[in-house]
Formats: structure tokens, C-alpha cells, sequence
């Protein structure tokens, strides 16, 4: 069973860009049929959907913050990273790594998570 | 962007008890819909997928139900480790949304 380890700064500068990284045990992202997504969740609200990629590099992004946004596959296939641009305190919140899988209905459904890393934009 | 609502936002409840948690999508997600838990400080965890499938692992008295645009979660015989907080998540169309969040508490 793969497991995802997100890994990256605490903190962050505004302006700044922040640069995340999933790494997955246990399994390589290289497997047709999931997507690899980053979700945040600002201080005490709701879950966000940032962006995913799919095994083949194929992109997806959050209107909200596509122009400020990249997803990406390691050469490696065991990570995956985000970047996010020209950070504001609003990018405060924690991020989580966490793997799309697809059902045999053909539905995608996000069923492993990492454990999250807690990002703070402050100066 | 399809907008999920749930309701109620929170609730109270005593071990035992059988509580229902209602989404509703904005548009027809015919049953692209995920639930999924949260206990304070940990990663969401996926209950139930396609609306009624239960997640491996997932103890049976969770269940889903719903399709088009209203779904429930069902949780029978609440226990102790069953209050947190319950997000719905759409996989119909990007970009993915999920609802507000119920909060669920012990009475």
C-alpha cells in the first residue's frame, strides 16, 4: 500500500514561492489509473483542491489559483511537487499530498492521504 | 464550478444514536460522490466512494446513499471515535469541490 510523506518549508515569505514535495513509499506514481493531487485546508475551514496530474503527466488546476500554480512528476516516479507563486498570508493553511484512485465505475476517489504539512506565509 | 452543500454545518449527538448528514450538489454529479472524515489534526480519511460503495476497512455502520444532486451519510450506532468532521467531495468534473464540512460532537 503506497503512503505519501509531504515534505517542505514551514515558512514561507510573502511574495515568495512555495515549493512542496510528495514522495510516495511503497508504490510508484508511475501507475496508470490514479491522479496525484495537493489539497490545502486553510486554519480551521474546509478542504481546497489545489491541482492533481495523472500518471501521464496530464495537469489539472483549481481555476482559483492556476495562474499561480504548478504540478509536477519527479523523473524519479516516487515524487511529485507543487509550486505556488507570489504568496500571500491567504496561503496560509496546511497542505496535504493525497492519491486519486480510480474506481472500476470509472470515478475518482482520494483514498490516501499524506499527513499534511503546515505552512505559514509571514514575513 | 459545481458548488456542494451540506448541511447540517454541525450537530450533536450521544453514542448510540443514528445521524444522517445530507449534500447537495449544484448540478447533477449523478453518483460521483465521495465522503470522507476528519478528526482534528489528521489528514481526511475516505468513508464511502461512488455514493454507497464502503471504503475497505471502513466499519459497516457507515453507509451512503443518494444520487443526481442529494446524497446522505448515514452513521448507525455512533461511537466514541466516530465524532469529527465529514466532508462530501464531488469527482464529477474539475475542478474537484467538496462541501463546507458538518462538525459532528458529542452530546
Amino acid at each position: 500500500q503506497v503512503q505519501l510523506q509531504e515534505s517542505g518549508p514551514g515558512l514561507v515569505k510573502p511574495s515568495q514561492t512555495l515549493s512542496l514535495t510528495c514522495t510516495a513509499s511503497g508504490d510508484s506514481i508511475n501507475i496508470g489509473g490514479h491522479y496525484w493531487n495537493w489539497v490545502r485546508q486553510h486554519p480551521g475551514k474546509g478542504l481546497e483542491w489545489i491541482a492533481y496530474i495523472s500518471y501521464s503527466g496530464r495537469t489539472y488546476y483549481n481555476p482559483s489559483l492556476k495562474s499561480r500554480v504548478t504540478i509536477s512528476v519527479d523523473p524519479s516516479q516516487t515524487q511529485f511537487s507543487l509550486k505556488l507563486t507570489s504568496v500571500t498570508a491567504a496561503d496560509t493553511a496546511v497542505y496535504y499530498c493525497a492519491r486519486s484512485f480510480r474506481y472500476t465505475s470509472g470515478l475518482y476517489a482520494m483514498d490516501v492521504w499524506g499527513q499534511g504539512t503546515t505552512v505559514t506565509v509571514s514575513s | 464550478d459545481i458548488q456542494m452543500t451540506q448541511s447540517p454545518s454541525s450537530l450533536s449527538a450521544s453514542v448510540g444514536d443514528r445521524v444522517t448528514i445530507t449534500c447537495r450538489a449544484s448540478q447533477s454529479i449523478t453518483t460521483y460522490l465521495n465522503w470522507y472524515q476528519q478528526t482534528p489534526g489528521k489528514a481526511p480519511k475516505l468513508l464511502i466512494y461512488a455514493a454507497s460503495s464502503l471504503q475497505s476497512g471502513v466499519p459497516s455502520r457507515f453507509s451512503g446513499s443518494g444520487s443526481g444532486t442529494d446524497f446522505t451519510l448515514t452513521i448507525n450506532s455512533l461511537q466514541p471515535e466516530d465524532f469529527a468532521t465529514y466532508y462530501c467531495q464531488q469527482s464529477y468534473s474539475t475542478p474537484i469541490t467538496f462541501g463546507q464540512g458538518t462538525r459532528l460532537e458529542i452530546k
